[in-house]
């Protein structure tokens, strides 16, 4: 059971590339998160996901993109990245019950140059 | 919207005790998280409140207050390992998503 995990750990892009950071969870939940986490502040949502094929904006989804075709994988679109876009980025999932936490991947620390 | 706010820092000698306070303005509540993140790493989950009260789990407690907004975690006999960011998260009603506060590093000196 790996739980939840993101490829890659590290990427560095050029101002105007693409990349997609992936995530894949083995819990069989239905709930799926993206979030970026900037230096010394807290998490923001940018996407989220209650189950394949439905996703929906978040706090700070401008200049990303989801899909979620499966129950397993849920990966985050950058296009035409930007240094504002330099973050950490987790993914997450959870269970729909009530008091269910959330399980984090280990990131993606992305820098834009 | 969410206002949730913590306290920056604070720094404890290993073997004390600290206590981490978090106040929250929401549109509405349906429980409160407690997150711990060491540096580098990801945040894994350490308390939910959803009732007022002290939940109490080994070392750590945290308490709510949901008529003052308020809660804290309680970090009992500190140790080195203990050295993190402690991040307050906050659920509206009838919804999934958790709005975070900035987190609070917490130093343990020796």
């Amino acid at each position: 059971n790996a739980g939840v995990t993101q490829t890659p750990k590290f990427r560095i892009l050029k101002i105007g590339q693409s990349m997609t950071l992936q995530c894949a969870q083995d819990m069989n939940h239905n709930y799926m998160y993206w979030y970026r986490q900037d230096p010394g502040m807290g998490l923001k949502l940018i996407y989220y996901s209650v189950g394949a094929g439905i996703t929906d904006k978040g706090e700070v989804p401008n200049g990303y993109n989801v899909s979620r075709s499966t129950t397993e994988d849920f990966p985050l679109r950058l296009e035409l990245a930007a240094p504002s876009q330099t973050s950490v980025y987790f993914c997450a999932s959870s269970t729909s019950a009530g008091g269910s936490e959330q399980f984090f991947g280990p990131g993606t620390r992305l820098t834009v140059l | 919207g969410q206002n949730i706010d913590q306290p920056t820092e604070m720094t404890a000698t290993e073997g004390a005790i600290v206590q981490i306070n978090c106040t929250y303005q929401t549109s509405g509540f349906n429980g409160l998280f407690w997150y711990q993140q060491h540096a580098g790493e990801a945040p894994t989950f350490l308390s939910y409140n959803v009732l007022d009260g002290l939940e109490e789990k080994g070392r750590f407690s945290s308490f709510l207050s949901r008529s003052k907004g308020y809660s804290y975690l309680l970090l009992k006999e500190l140790q080195m390992k203990d050295s993190a960011s402690y991040l307050c998260a906050v659920r509206a009603p009838n919804d999934y998503k958790l709005s975070f506060g900035a987190g609070t590093t917490v130093t343990v000196r020796a």
